[in-house]
């Protein structure tokens, strides 16, 4: 079983539409989360990262982490074509702190229709 | 810019030959990484490296094999090439330390025929 799991596979909304990503850990060992992002023929980039429960917002994109149930979702507002991409969760390790070391979840593919 | 430099962009290679991925950046850091992206896994996390030290190996076989000439460099030796082998194989950065974000290049595709 993978320690990063996320939904939906695939995801489209609207131009102007919210997109919502969710992810969850099996491993509480990893309860550092990170959200990447991926265009086509590119690196992953990261978009943000959440450590603490609640919310945190950067421009259109607000994370929320749930440390009891180690889930943390995603939430794009104002979707643009641009924000189409491949969208990881990548969770760090507690334990070791070892930052570079990150898993990552399957990736939820978004697709925003003009 | 890219701040991190991969060669080549996409590597052909037959079964059992051995070839070399580059990398090197200039984002400052002292921590990187090699990464493997295969069809239908997930981004898989191979070696992390910091102040050119291998510091954690995640990978089952000896034929990957990291090389670090310089302190803003980490390429990456495979040997014996197997099929099972072709993905993308990203390398990433960071500064060293808990929770600072990874850089990532544009990856090398490999391919093994």
């Amino acid at each position: 079983q993978q320690k990063v799991q996320q939904s939906p596979e695939s995801l489209s909304v609207p131009e102007g539409g919210m997109a919502s990503l969710n992810c969850t850990s099996s491993d509480r060992n990893f309860q550092y989360f990170w959200w990447y992002r991926q265009h086509s023929g590119e690196g992953p980039k990261a978009l943000m990262s959440i450590f603490s429960d609640g919310d945190k917002k950067e421009g259109r994109f607000t994370a929320h982490l749930n440390k009891a149930s180690l889930h943390v979702s995603l939430h794009i507002r104002d979707s643009q074509p641009s924000d189409s991409a491949l969208y990881f969760c990548a969770a760090s390790d507690l334990i070791t702190g070892n930052t570079g070391k990150l898993i990552f979840g399957l990736g939820t593919t978004l697709q925003v229709q003009p | 810019d890219p701040k991190i430099i991969q060669k080549p962009k996409y590597l052909v290679a037959v079964t059992g030959s051995e070839k070399i991925l580059i990398c090197e950046q200039y984002l400052g850091h002292n921590a990187m990484y090699w990464y493997r992206q295969s069809a239908k896994k997930p981004l898989e996390f191979m070696f992390s490296y910091s102040y050119q030290k291998l510091m954690d190996n995640q990978t089952a076989s000896s034929r990957f094999q990291p090389q670090s000439s310089k302190k803003n460099h980490l390429d990456l030796q495979i040997t014996a090439l197997k099929p099972d082998d072709s993905a993308t194989y990203f390398c990433a950065s960071s500064h060293p330390g808990q929770n600072t974000e990874v850089f990532f290049g544009k990856g090398t595709r490999l391919t093994v025929v």
